[in-house]
């Protein structure tokens, strides 16, 4: 079946600049994740929704960035007045329950803020 | 000290060879533990995930999971050039219900023909 999709595949933005990144879980995962990968380090978490509410945000860098998932599947990633330090790949994951189960990766969103 | 810890490598091993790959976590709550393949400019690839002590093998991967110890293994025998990756640790921390994944920073394998 189809995996985690997620659109678009590379956004360059100017500094400043207002962007949302798109994922589409598998179909029938109720849990979804997104984190962020710099080069050379491993994925760090961001937020979790179980459903359409954000049941854990702890991992959001600053108020800058916010995530809504309004139906329960597709999610969007917003990040406003985007800086450089924001560069780095944004990857969204799905599971099949809100529990300690396995997570299925999307293939990521490359951000670059010039 | 980090979370999860993994050698970062690179690891070099020859074709047929078995790969150990390593990581220590520090969250003794730590109840799910995974591994996952990541190749070149791709993302994360699920491999195994193992949840109590112990060894789990599938084909020709083995997670060995030794919580006293706090330490989580993978072995790839008989390695392929098509293994040459890096592979990432992941834990979920104690006390969550949920799979908040910590991971290391990855160990570069490369399998030489």
């Amino acid at each position: 079946g189809a995996g985690v999709s997620q659109t678009p595949s590379n956004k360059v933005t100017e500094k400043g600049k207002y962007v949302e990144l798109r994922c589409d879980p598998i179909s029938g995962h109720t849990a979804l994740y997104w984190y962020r990968q710099s080069l050379g380090q491993g994925p760090e978490f961001l937020i979790y929704f179980q459903g359409t509410g954000a049941a854990d945000d702890s991992g959001l860098p600053n108020d800058r960035f916010f995530a809504v998932r309004p139906e329960g599947s597709v999610s969007t990633l917003k990040i406003q007045r985007t800086e450089r330090g924001d560069s780095a790949v944004y990857l969204c994951a799905s599971s099949p329950s809100g529990g300690l189960g396995e997570q299925y990766f999307g293939p990521g969103t490359r951000l670059t803020v010039t | 000290q980090k979370e999860v810890e993994q050698n970062s490598g690179p690891l070099s091993v020859p074709e047929g060879a078995i790969a150990s790959l390593n990581c220590t976590y520090s969250d003794r709550g730590s109840q799910s533990f995974f591994w996952y393949r990541q190749y070149s400019g791709k993302s994360p690839e699920l491999i195994m995930f193992i949840y109590s002590n112990g060894d789990k093998e599938d084909g020709r991967f083995t997670a060995q999971l030794n919580k006293a110890s706090q330490y989580v293994s993978l072995l790839i025998r008989d390695s392929q050039p098509s293994d040459s990756a890096t592979y990432l640790c992941a834990v979920t921390p104690g006390g969550t219900s949920y799979g908040k994944l910590t991971f290391g920073q990855g160990t570069i394998l490369t399998v030489h023909p």
